[in-house]
């Protein structure tokens, strides 16, 4: 079975911080997908990553970026100089790859403030 | 192109009223996905299709969830005697293989 694990349930940073939210997953599968969706007030789940795992290199994207460690089974995703409109409820989640069992299993969210 | 899409995007029932969910996921996408979301919580996961084949019905909570899909396309999410407690937000989302799946607006479920 798969897990996922958000151990942060809420967190507050003072606008222009970095934050960390943590992601660590379980599953015996070795090949699988992992994601990150943000879910801002309005409700919708916005797509921010995917990341197989064969694939080990850390990514940047703007002043996201994403640490990707099998040995520690964890998908961490750091925002680098917070602004007010990332406040949200982010999600970690994480799909295997086997064609006819594809659930997607999702971390209960971090909420995220970002204080003015 | 069209995204997934959901309706109705709100619906109030009576407690022990039927009430069908429809989602309409992006064409050409293989897999699809139901979820619950309660006020403040977290995505729990109710049904995984294959095609119009449900390989994962674990998260349905009771058999008063049901959940079919038709053409690889349209699909129904079934609540049958509503109760209170299932008032939340239903997501619905879709994937083409190894993508990352969309997701549709939601149905805003209440039960009174």
């Amino acid at each position: 079975a798969q897990k996922v694990t958000q151990a942060q349930t809420e967190i507050s940073v003072v606008e222009k911080e970095d934050v960390t939210l943590d992601c660590v997953y379980e599953t015996r599968d070795t090949t699988y997908y992992l994601f990150w969706y943000k879910q801002p007030p309005s409700g919708e789940l916005v797509f921010l990553i995917r990341r197989n795992s064969f694939d080990e290199q850390n990514e940047i994207s703007g002043r996201y970026s994403w640490n990707f460690q099998k040995s520690t089974s964890s998908f961490n995703f750091t925002i680098t100089a917070s602004q007010v409109v990332d406040s949200a409820v982010y999600f970690c989640a994480l799909r295997i790859a086997n064609f006819g069992n594809e659930k997607l299993t999702f971390g209960t969210g971090t909420r995220l403030t970002i204080i003015p | 192109g069209a995204g997934v899409s959901q309706s109705p995007s709100n619906k109030v029932t009576e407690k022990g009223k039927d009430v069908e969910l429809r989602c309409d996921p992006i064409s050409g996408h293989t897999a699809l996905y139901w979820y619950r979301q309660r006020l403040g919580q977290g995505l729990e996961f109710l049904i995984y299709f294959q095609g119009n084949s449900a390989p994962d019905k674990s998260g349905l909570p009771s058999d008063r969830f049901s959940a079919e899909r038709t053409g690889e396309s349209v699909s129904t999410l079934t609540i049958q005697r509503t109760q209170q407690e299932d008032s939340a937000v239903y997501l619905c989302a879709s994937s083409f293989r190894d993508r990352e799946p969309d997701f549709g607006p939601g149905t805003r479920l209440t039960v009174t």
